[in-house]
């Protein structure tokens, strides 16, 4: 079963726009991932951000969490053409020894 | 380092068929895990090995099997193809030691697209 989901499902931006993906999750974290998947090739972690951080930069990257409501954005800014791709926020479950669990993406073009 | 590597990268099936997808993880990572994509249900998660033992499996049917060698390459098998089994099939490692170490980040590798006819 999907733990996260993306919202939107697709967006479409202009270059030099900034984009905002939502990912919600259902049970407790102790961390949540974010990973980019060019058209039809592997996933390509993004970056990482713990349960008791509420925001983490990288590069033009943005990621915040809010776990009261279960929920994280990641916000590219100033987006390039090369930043189309699909996104996928990922999280492992608190307890037990199961893998990551994928939500479905976001599917994001950038026209240039 | 050298990423992780999946072969073949596309393969074309027939119904009743068998395949044979092959990884090699990052030197040095244990964890091998398995994937399947495809557009309906996204990444599902098919099972994990870590020293030649699998020790997490997803909920799919026992066509799917796997395997990991002492070199901590992989194998995964599919039996008995069925037209649903079409997607991108991916590997990804880990370099995490416990089946429950939570901030382990995964590497995948390109892809196995397989067609099934």
């Amino acid at each position: 079963s999907q733990q996260g989901e993306e919202d939107p499902q697709a967006l479409s931006i202009q270059e030099g726009e900034n984009a905002t993906m939502n990912c919600s999750y259902k049970t407790s974290i102790n961390n949540l991932q974010w990973y980019r998947q060019n058209s039809g090739r592997g996933l390509v972690h993004l970056i990482l951000i713990r349960s008791n951080e509420r925001e983490k930069h990288s590069g033009r990257l943005r990621v915040t969490l809010d776990t009261s409501k279960k929920s994280s954005s990641l916000l590219i800014t100033a987006s390039r053409a090369a930043d189309t791709a699909s996104y996928f926020c990922a999280t492992p479950p608190l307890f037990g020894n199961t893998p990551l669990v994928f939500g479905k993406g976001t599917r994001l073009s950038v026209i240039a | 380092k050298a990423g992780v590597t999946q072969t073949p990268r596309y393969l074309i099936k027939t119904r009743g068929q068998q395949v044979t997808l092959s990884c090699s993880p990052i030197s040095g990572h244990r964890s091998v895990s398995w994937y399947q994509q495809t557009p309906g249900q996204g990444l599902q998660f098919l099972f994990e090995y870590f020293s030649e033992t699998q020790r997490n499996k997803g909920n799919f049917p026992g066509r799917f099997s796997g395997r990991q060698f002492s070199n901590s390459r992989s194998e995964m098998n599919v039996s008995t193809l069925e037209l649903g089994d079409s997607a991108l099939y991916l590997c990804a490692s880990s370099s995490k030691i416990l089946a429950g170490e939570s901030t382990d980040t995964q590497y995948f590798g390109p892809g196995t697209r397989l067609t099934v006819l």
